[in-house]
């Protein structure tokens, strides 16, 4: 298996919603990425897992709640989100790099979030 | 001044036509990957270059670290060649885990 899948592939919620984004690989990666891309914009980055442990957070606002609860499976879960919050959301995994190395990333296909 | 610069930002060409995408970085990186993005769609990992040059089929990526500057080549281009291209680094100063993205060239090939 080399693939990374995202589901679901497209969510509207409401303001008021709570929902989750699941993430799953079974490539033995253990490095996983949570990215949010707007429209013709390249990805930014939000959390970063290595080792089931949160290791970059890139000052992401509360609303989004990442959880790794194991090698295999990312969550991102969503509370009181934004209209400004609509985006493709994708998540990625990779080995673990060192610096002065580095390992090729597989990409899921996204989340398309719409809020309401 | 972005860390990573693409050029051009828009690119329309025909059918068949030779294609160079270009991409200057200002740090020391480890690694510099090529990605591609159709629309509305995830992202595919093209090529991971640290030095050199890479091959895959159409696609030919060639790295010179000296310069800090790479360029993405599509030989015969074909219409589903269209997409968004985005070169992304891995800075050695920063965190391990961390890419810095390009803001990405959009390729539309006209059958």
């Amino acid at each position: 298996d080399t693939e990374v899948t995202q589901t679901p592939k497209h969510l509207v919620m409401g303001m008021t919603n709570k929902k989750s984004l699941k993430c799953e690989q079974h490539m033995g990666h253990r490095a996983m990425y949570w990215y949010k891309q707007k429209a013709k914009k390249p990805p930014e980055l939000m959390f970063v897992y290595s080792y089931e442990k949160l290791s970059i957070n890139e000052s992401v606002p509360s609303r989004f709640s990442p959880e790794c609860p194991n090698s295999s499976l990312l969550n991102l879960h969503l509370h009181a989100l934004q209209p400004e919050d609509s985006a493709l959301y994708l998540c990625a995994s990779s080995q673990i790099a060192t610096v002065g190395l580095d390992y090729g990333y597989t990409f899921g296909s996204g989340t398309r979030l719409t809020v309401v | 001044k972005n860390e990573v610069e693409q050029s051009p930002q828009n690119l329309t060409a025909q059918e068949g036509e030779f294609i160079t995408i270009n991409c200057s970085y200002s740090v020391g990186i480890s690694a510099l990957h090529w990605l591609q993005q159709h629309p509305g769609g995830g992202i595919v990992s093209l090529f991971m270059l640290s030095s050199g040059k890479k091959k895959h089929g159409r696609l030919i990526a060639t790295i010179n670290i000296q310069e800090k500057h790479s360029s993405l080549h599509i030989t015969a281009s074909h219409p589903r060649d269209s997409a968004v291209y985005i070169c992304a680094v891995k800075p050695l100063i920063q965190g391990a885990q961390k890419l810095v993205f390009g803001q990405g060239t959009r390729l539309t090939i006209n059958p």
